[in-house]
């Protein structure tokens, strides 16, 4: 079964410009976090929010935790061709190792 | 540095024949074992992992099974395909500890018809 819903589903923006992502989910959660996957590919870890956590960044990339919602965004600043993927949100929940992936954004970045 | 291995990347199987599907870790002991199917444009569906040698839970009934004959490696089976198992099967691995991330293979795409 699928832990959580993402939003908008596909989103295009031109190089340059920020990309948030959404992601809401049902179940009390360990950790947060959000993968990437190029077309046809494997997914890619790109980083991980405790349930502790608000607020987290790496590089261009920042995470925020909302627990009382159940909801966390990604946001990818100044986006590059090269950020054009899917972005997935997955959820570990408490007593469990099982990673539960939401829906997925897939991201276009217009050169 | 662990490294995890899937194959084959492409599989076109007729209705009513066989699967298997491995995977295998390399590099790490006793690592958490996963398989998920991704439909086309989709999220991904677990649907079994494992903690340990001989231990499997499933999460979806269906025409699939797996096994852990061995630490670092995973099997996907089945004993007669049908056209609703095509998709793109991802094996991938997690250390036993809270708060890590999974690791992934590159996938396979099984093509039935």
């Amino acid at each position: 079964s699928q832990q959580g819903e993402e939003d908008p589903q596909a989103l295009s923006i031109q190089e340059g410009e920020n990309a948030t992502m959404n992601c809401s989910y049902k179940t009390s959660i360990n950790n947060l976090q959000w993968y990437r996957q190029n077309s046809g590919r494997g997914l890619v870890h790109l980083i991980l929010i405790r349930s502790n956590e608000r607020e987290k960044h790496s590089g261009r990339l920042r995470v925020t935790l909302d627990t009382s919602k159940k909801s966390s965004s990604l946001l990818i600043t100044a986006s590059r061709a090269a950020d054009t993927a899917s972005y997935f949100c997955a959820t570990c929940g408490s007593g469990t190792y099982k990673y539960i992936f939401g829906t997925g954004t897939r991201l276009k970045v217009l050169a | 540095s662990q490294t995890i291995h899937q194959w084959p990347a492409t599989l076109v199987q007729p209705v009513g024949s066989p699967l298997s599907l491995e995977c295998t870790v390399e590099g790490t002991s006793n690592p958490n074992l996963y398989w998920y199917r991704q439909a086309a444009g989709r999220g991904l569906q677990l649907l079994f992992y494992s903690v340990g040698i001989g231990q499997i839970s499933s999460e979806v009934p269906q025409n699939l099974s797996a096994s852990r004959p061995q630490d670092r490696q995973f099997i996907l089976s089945s004993k007669k395909l049908l056209l609703s198992d095509s998709g793109f099967y991802l094996c991938a691995w997690s250390v036993m500890r809270r708060d890590t991330e999974a690791f992934f293979g590159q996938g396979t795409r099984l093509t039935v018809v």
